[in-house]
């Protein structure tokens, strides 16, 4: 069953901590995406990849990192320098970075620092 | 990418039809028109999109007006299922992502 699986659902952490978020999918797709979503608000991107080995910021890329090593995953850090962690995180992927082609999502990880 | 205007929430009677209205006066020639919608706590779900054409799928029926500045998505039936959230997002071609606003938040009432 094709699709994209972000894991754990629910992640906690204390203040100071780097924790990385994973995102995975089997679909084949070129280019995948993360989102911050905050309570009531709509999603913002946070970086963004056309192809493997390749990534660029989007438009809350400070306190993150991404890499894409392998066409499959594009796994996210949130570091201790992000000021705001807490947050609803949904990683995408799309068949490739173009207008036409629709972005899938995962169902998300929420993330709580305390 | 071009800014959209959707009604913060619209209420629609089970079994009726289900027009969702989006402005998007500042469209370019090259951006397409795309729907999604979210339940509370899960990732969005693609619903269609379109260039020009008006377009149809399984789910839901897009008119583009000729000039482009609005588009309605049609949901043909509502169920009680089609509560969520809808977004009406425009998308450069060369796309680096998808821009999201607050959305209309459709409320199916049985």
């Amino acid at each position: 069953d094709g699709g994209i699986t972000q894991s754990p659902k629910y992640l906690f952490r204390k203040e100071g901590q780097n924790v990385t978020l994973s995102c995975e999918q089997n679909l084949n797709h070129d280019a995948m995406y993360w989102y911050r979503q905050d309570p009531g608000q709509g999603l913002r991107l946070i970086y963004y990849s056309q192809i493997v080995n390749d990534f660029q910021k989007g438009d809350i890329a400070e306190g993150y990192s991404v890499s894409r090593e392998k066409k499959e995953s594009f796994p996210l850090t949130v570091t201790s320098a992000q000021k705001n962690p807490t947050a609803f995180y949904l990683c995408a992927s799309s068949i490739e970075g173009t207008g036409n082609s629709p972005l899938h999502f995962g169902n998300g990880t929420r993330l709580t620092v305390t | 990418d071009a800014k959209t205007t959707q009604p913060p929430s619209m209420d629609c009677a089970e079994g009726r039809a289900a027009n969702l209205p989006c402005n998007h006066s500042t469209i370019s020639g090259n951006e397409y028109v795309y729907w999604y919608r979210q339940i509370h706590s899960q990732g969005p779900q693609y619903i269609i999109h379109g260039l020009k054409n008006n377009e149809t799928n399984e789910m839901a029926s897009l008119i583009i007006t000729e000039d482009r500045k609005s588009s309605t998505l049609i949901l043909p039936h509502a169920t009680l299922r089609d509560t969520a959230v809808y977004y009406c997002i425009v998308r450069v071609a060369g796309g680096d992502g998808l821009t999201f606003g607050k959305g209309t938040h459709l409320i199916i009432q049985p």
